[in-house]
């Protein structure tokens, strides 16, 4: 399958200050990038949607000006957390999608993850 | 809204032993059904998929229907070993509507013991 690139995989940052995620689509072009955030032992809640050269779309509940995303291009889209807090301590996951011709066949391409620690 | 409920973890299992997950769906239209595995410290790996009623997805010995009578697509594997251990998420998605973004399940973990 297609391969989606997290970076980092693991981080540790000081409360107040910002951190960025990456996550590029290495051998297809992605013209939807989705950007999830895991707590333990629960499941995946879907943060934004963000399309190619366009404005995410976030979920109900999702600060936007907390959780900064950006894709700028069709290989690369940013998480930028901001002025981060203990409690955004988790587990951030993107996934990746390319619109194929037959778009029920399309799937979704997934990013290793990214463990956020806010101390 | 569309939702998908899994059975609750965790499920502990012996080594060749049968599994079943089982994984019920609430949606309009015909979404497209799947199930995704996340071992330990990763992201999630696609097990299978389906795109439509009666369809079976497989891969590496598992297997899941498309119901659409009984709304379900359940995961089965006739012997399951140690390596299958990791938390198993059911999720569908309707790629002409909301963007093709996933509704997942609540995820089920699966403790395989030697």
């Amino acid at each position: 399958g297609a391969v989606v690139s997290q970076h980092p995989s693991r981080v540790i940052c000081k409360s107040g200050t910002s951190v960025k995620i990456e996550c590029r689509s290495l051998d297809f072009q992605a013209t939807t990038m989705f950007w999830y955030r895991q707590f333990p032992k629960q499941s995946l809640m879907l943060m934004a949607t963000s399309n190619e050269g366009s404005k995410a779309t976030y979920e109900q509940g999702v600060e936007k000006d907390k959780f900064l995303i950006n894709h700028a291009s069709l290989t690369l889209s940013t998480l930028t957390v901001t002025s981060a807090h203990p409690e955004d301590s988790s587990f951030y996951i993107c996934s990746a999608r390319s619109q194929g011709q037959n778009l029920r066949l399309t799937e979704a391409f997934f990013g290793q993850g990214t463990r956020l620690t806010v101390v | 809204g569309d939702s998908v409920t899994q059975m609750e973890g965790p499920v502990t299992l012996s080594e060749e032993a049968f599994l079943t997950i089982n994984c019920t769906y609430t949606a309009t239209g015909y979404p497209s059904l799947f199930w995704y595995v996340q071992y330990p410290g990763e992201g999630l790996q696609l097990l299978l998929k389906a795109t439509k009623a009666d369809d079976k997805g497989s891969n590496k010995g598992f297997e899941a229907t498309y119901r659409k009578e009984t709304t379900s697509f359940h995961l089965e594997k006739g012997s399951v070993q140690v390596s299958d251990s990791a938390v198993y998420f059911c999720a569908l998605t309707k790629i002409y509507n909301q963007g093709g973004k996933l509704i997942f399940g609540q995820g089920t973990e699966l403790s395989v013991k030697p």
